[in-house]
């Protein structure tokens, strides 16, 4: 069965620093992979997604990752944070033939310092 | 348009204890699907429903059943609430089954259960 793997659950950056997110997936074939963000008290937004096609996606607010399929990760990185990217991050996977069921990683808390 | 809405927001049960969360799309989506996000353990998928006529069980469906009432509505019910029901439930959508479909999710309810 696929995974996701989120290694920090928490991370803390200032405004105008760069970010990077990491996800790493498990899964034999490609995979179809997401990355939503969730502020307090709202439900998931899509940020990108990666199916096919050049490795690295651009997505809204800035963002963008890149696909690396020799290191099984999908990484979400914005060269300059702002305050209002406070936010739980979320990366999940999907797979050919597994209709639109998502596995989801533990998600990243991000901080924001002023 | 109001995309993702679901009912009611906040909820108290009492240990044995029966409940209906309403979901409802105005997207004309064929997907929809069920989800709980529990802290560090991210979104973990309940049931969903491919189609209007169809549902299927996802990864965590004990304790569940869920009715596509139309194209629109995916409810999902607690027939004997349990404390370890306690959670965030969201509902999301999607155009189709497939793998690179974007789900879009509603603002979430938080159940509680004593």
């Amino acid at each position: 069965a696929q995974s996701v793997t989120q290694p920090d659950i928490h991370i803390t950056v200032s405004e105008g620093a760069s970010l990077e997110l990491r996800c790493n997936y498990s899964y034999g074939a490609t995979p179809y992979l997401f990355w939503y963000v969730q502020s307090p008290g709202q439900g998931l937004q899509l940020l990108l997604k990666y199916f096919s096609g050049d490795t690295l996606v651009q997505g809204i607010k800035g963002f963008e990752a890149e696909f690396k399929r020799s290191q099984s990760s999908f990484n979400l990185r914005k060269p300059s944070v702002h305050w209002s990217d406070a936010a739980e991050y979320f990366c999940a996977v999907g797979f050919t033939g597994g209709g639109n069921k998502l596995t989801f990683g533990t998600g990243t808390q991000l901080k924001v310092e002023l | 348009n109001a995309g993702v809405t679901q009912t009611p927001k906040f909820q108290v049960l009492k240990t044995g204890q029966s409940m209906t969360l309403q979901c409802a799309q105005d997207m004309n989506h064929n997907s929809m699907y069920w989800y709980r996000q529990d802290p560090g353990m991210g979104l973990r998928l309940i049931y969903y429903s491919a189609s209007e006529g169809t549902t299927d069980k996802g990864e965590v469906p004990n304790g569940y059943n869920v009715s596509r009432l139309n194209k629109r509505e995916f409810s999902l019910r607690l027939e004997s609430a349990a404390p370890s029901q306690t959670s965030v439930y969201f509902c999301a959508s999607s155009v189709s089954g497939t793998g690179t479909d974007t789900q879009y999710f509603g603002p979430g309810t938080r159940l509680t259960v004593l």
